[in-house]
């Protein structure tokens, strides 16, 4: 069964660094997500992309993140300098249409020290 | 900003015990959508419902929505420790039709 893939499951970063999160949506799907869950809270959203541009994005999602899909397989969400309150489970959704279902990756749990 | 709430927060009943859990909100959405959620993993879909006073059945699981399409209900019949997993409803909003989660249910069911 097709599924979104999230690299890596784990990632351990000093504040202030560079994290890059990647997610491999399903093949033929079109529309991609990403959203956040802070240990304990609501899944959040962050960003929706579509025909290689946002479409939406949360006011959670500042200067400091990225999206970028540069291959055709691969949906990146960079962090360009990491603080603490981004450490949370980060994941990946895509759905071919958008009134078809959403697959949510396994997610990308981003610890920053 | 369209929230949605949910109760309770922590379930914990016996096997074979019944159960609704439930999604308020003040808003109107299109639509509703129920997840099950497991540790270290993403949120699985189990059903969306669309129209005001739908009821979906998923096995021992029965969805409905509010005629209003405000709330949402989720009730398990005869629970079983495999149904044990945090439960969250969310609603579409916005342009991509991003969604909108609740705070969700941690429902343990025990043997």
């Amino acid at each position: 069964e097709p599924e979104v893939t999230q690299t890596p499951s784990h990632q351990v970063t000093q504040m202030g660094q560079e994290v890059i999160l990647r997610c491999v949506p399903i093949s033929n799907h079109l529309y991609f997500y990403w959203y956040r869950q802070i240990l304990g809270q609501k899944v959040e959203f962050l960003v929706s992309f579509y025909n290689n541009e946002i479409s939406e994005k949360s006011e959670i999602f500042d200067d400091q993140f990225s999206v970028e899909r540069p291959d055709g397989s691969n949906f990146t969400l960079k962090i360009r300098s990491t603080k603490l309150e981004d450490s949370a489970m980060y994941f990946c959704a895509s759905r071919l249409a958008l009134a078809g279902e959403l697959f949510f990756g396994e997610g990308s749990r981003l610890t920053v020290l | 900003t369209q929230l949605l709430e949910q109760s309770p927060q922590f379930l914990s009943i016996q096997e074979g015990e019944n159960l609704t859990v439930y999604c308020n909100s003040s808003s109107v959405f299109s639509s509703l959508q129920w997840y099950r959620q497991e540790p270290g993993e993403g949120p699985v879909l189990l059903v969306t419902v669309v129209t005001g006073g739908e009821v979906k059945k998923l096995k021992r699981l029965t969805f409905q929505f509010g005629d209003a399409r405000k709330d949402s209900s989720l009730h398990i019949t005869a629970a079983q420790p495999g149904d044990t997993g945090l439960y969250l409803c969310a609603g579409e909003v916005g342009s991509a039709r991003q969604l909108t989660f609740g705070s969700g249910t941690q429902l343990t069911v025990l043997p």
